[in-house]
C-alpha cells in the first residue's frame, strides 16, 4: 500500500527557533500534499494544502508567513513552524494524494 | 457549511459488536471515510464508501450509509482489544478537501 513518512517523529525546541518537519511519499507520486494540526482529543484541522511546483493554498485563520510550506518534488513536502512559540506545540500530520489521501505517522512539536 | 459529528466515547466488551455512528451536512460528499488513530500516531484508513452505495462489507467491518438522513455508521465485528483507538469519520467535500468528526474513542475491554 501506499506509504507516506515523516521527520521528524518528534521534536522539543526553545521559543523563537524554527522547526522543519518533512513529508515524503514513498512509493508514490504526490502532486497534492496536505498539512494538519492537531490539538489533544480533538480533531484533525486541515492548514493548508500543498501542491508540487506552486504556493501552497492556507486555510483561513492560518498565517502563511508562520507556516512556511514547500512542496519541490512530487514525493517530498516541508512544513516550516517559524519563531516557534508554545502555542505551536501540537501534533502536525501530513498527508499525500494519489487517487485515496495517506496519512504520514504524525510529528510531535514541543516548544519550551 | 460543512461539518461531521461524531459521539465522542464507546466502550464494548471483546467479542461483542461495535457501532460507532456518524452524521454528516453536506449532501454534495462523493465519498465518506472511516480512518482509525492508535495513540501517537499518524491516521490508518479502514475503509470507505461511495455516496451512491447503502453498505459496503470488508471483513469485520461494515459501513452503512443512510443518504436521505446523511448518517454513516463503522460496524466492528467479533470487536478485539486491538480495536482500541480513536474512529474518525470524514467526508470528501466537493472541493476535494477531507471533513473530519471529532473522532470517536474506542475502549474494547477483556
Amino acid at each position: 500500500g501506499a506509504v507516506v513518512s515523516q521527520h521528524p517523529s518528534w521534536v522539543i525546541c526553545k521559543s523563537g527557533t524554527s522547526v522543519k518537519i518533512e513529508c515524503r511519499s514513498l512509493d508514490f507520486q504526490a502532486t497534492t500534499m496536505f498539512w494538519y494540526r492537531q490539538f489533544p482529543k480533538q480533531s484533525l484541522m486541515l492548514m493548508a494544502t500543498s501542491n508540487e511546483g506552486s504556493k501552497a493554498t492556507y486555510e483561513q485563520g492560518v498565517e502563511k508567513d508562520k507556516f512556511l510550506i514547500n512542496h519541490a518534488s512530487l514525493t517530498l513536502s516541508t512544513l516550516t513552524v517559524t519563531s516557534a512559540h508554545p502555542e505551536d506545540s501540537s501534533f502536525y500530520i501530513c498527508s499525500a494524494r494519489s487517487n485515496e489521501q495517506f496519512f504520514g505517522p504524525g510529528t510531535r512539536l514541543t516548544v519550551l | 457549511g460543512e461539518d461531521v459529528e461524531q459521539s465522542l466515547f464507546l466502550s464494548v466488551r471483546e467479542g461483542d459488536s461495535s457501532v460507532i455512528n456518524c452524521t454528516y451536512t453536506d449532501s454534495s460528499s462523493t465519498y465518506l471515510y472511516w480512518y482509525k488513530q492508535e495513540p501517537g500516531a499518524g491516521l490508518q484508513l479502514l475503509t470507505y464508501i461511495f455516496s451512491n452505495m447503502d453498505m459496503k462489507q470488508d471483513q469485520r467491518l461494515t459501513v452503512l450509509l443512510n443518504k436521505k438522513d446523511k448518517h454513516l455508521s463503522l460496524r466492528i465485528a467479533d470487536t478485539q482489544t486491538g480495536d482500541s483507538a480513536i474512529y474518525f469519520c470524514a467526508e470528501k467535500s466537493n472541493t476535494g478537501k477531507l471533513i473530519f468528526g471529532q473522532g470517536t474513542t474506542l475502549q474494547v475491554k477483556p
